[in-house]
């Protein structure tokens, strides 16, 4: 079955460390991009990336990184400079046809800074 | 700037009663709209889109739109609500860059009343 995986599904850190979301397709698609959810508040765009080995900031990059080394992984870290890492973050994708189509979801992961 | 406001952030209706969900964009370029569904702890899953052509879309699980340019609208609607149409509901359109990347409203909780 194709689709896009997040792992893990729950995820607990102590303060000032940094963590690292997986976010893994098999649907061949070319774009990529990482939301944040917070009640209240929709979906918050952090990083995307169109291509491989490229990807941009979105509306809240800061204290986030990302990398793009292979087409089907996106995985994105969370670091201690993050001041409010507390939330429910989101990994989608868009298909070759581009702009013009819905970006498909995975599962999310809760993460949880004690 | 592109935006997107979606009335209401909690609607509570009966069980078989009609869903109204409100969506109003903003847009410098023809629109590509979307609505979403999201249940409790899960991702993002497409209801139905509007790109071109006929301005009442069908979706999944009994769901429309429809797209009203002169009321910069794209109102998400069921005849009959179903208990498990219980969750939370996005409004999104597509940047109008050449990203791909979504815009979304700051969602809807559906709750259905037995």
């Amino acid at each position: 079955d194709g689709g896009i995986t997040q792992s893990p599904k729950y995820l607990f850190r102590k303060e000032g460390q940094n963590v690292t979301l997986s976010c893994e397709q098999n649907l061949n698609h070319d774009a990529m991009y990482w939301y944040r959810q917070d009640p209240g508040q929709g979906l918050r765009l952090i990083y995307y990336s169109q291509i491989v080995n490229d990807f941009q900031k979105g509306d809240i990059a800061e204290g986030y990184s990302v990398s793009r080394e292979k087409k089907e992984s996106f995985p994105l870290t969370v670091t201690s400079a993050q001041k409010n890492p507390t939330a429910f973050y989101l990994c989608a994708s868009t298909p070759p046809s581009g702009r013009k189509s819905e970006q498909f979801f995975g599962p999310g992961t809760r993460l949880t800074v004690l | 700037a592109q935006s997107v406001t979606q009335l209401g952030s909690h609607v509570s209706v009966s069980e078989g009663a009609l869903v109204l969900l409100r969506c109003n964009y903003s847009s410098s370029v023809p629109p590509y709209l979307f609505w979403y569904v999201q249940y409790p702890n899960q991702g993002l899953q497409l209801l139905l889109k509007y790109t071109t052509g006929a301005t009442l879309v069908k979706g999944i699980n009994g769901f429309e739109a429809e797209f009203k340019k002169s009321e910069t609208s794209f109102h998400l609607t069921k005849p009959s609500a179903h208990m498990s149409d219980a969750a939370e509901y996005f409004c999104a359109v597509i940047h109008s860059g050449n990203t791909g990347k979504l815009i979304f409203g700051q969602g809807t909780t559906l709750q259905v009343k037995p």
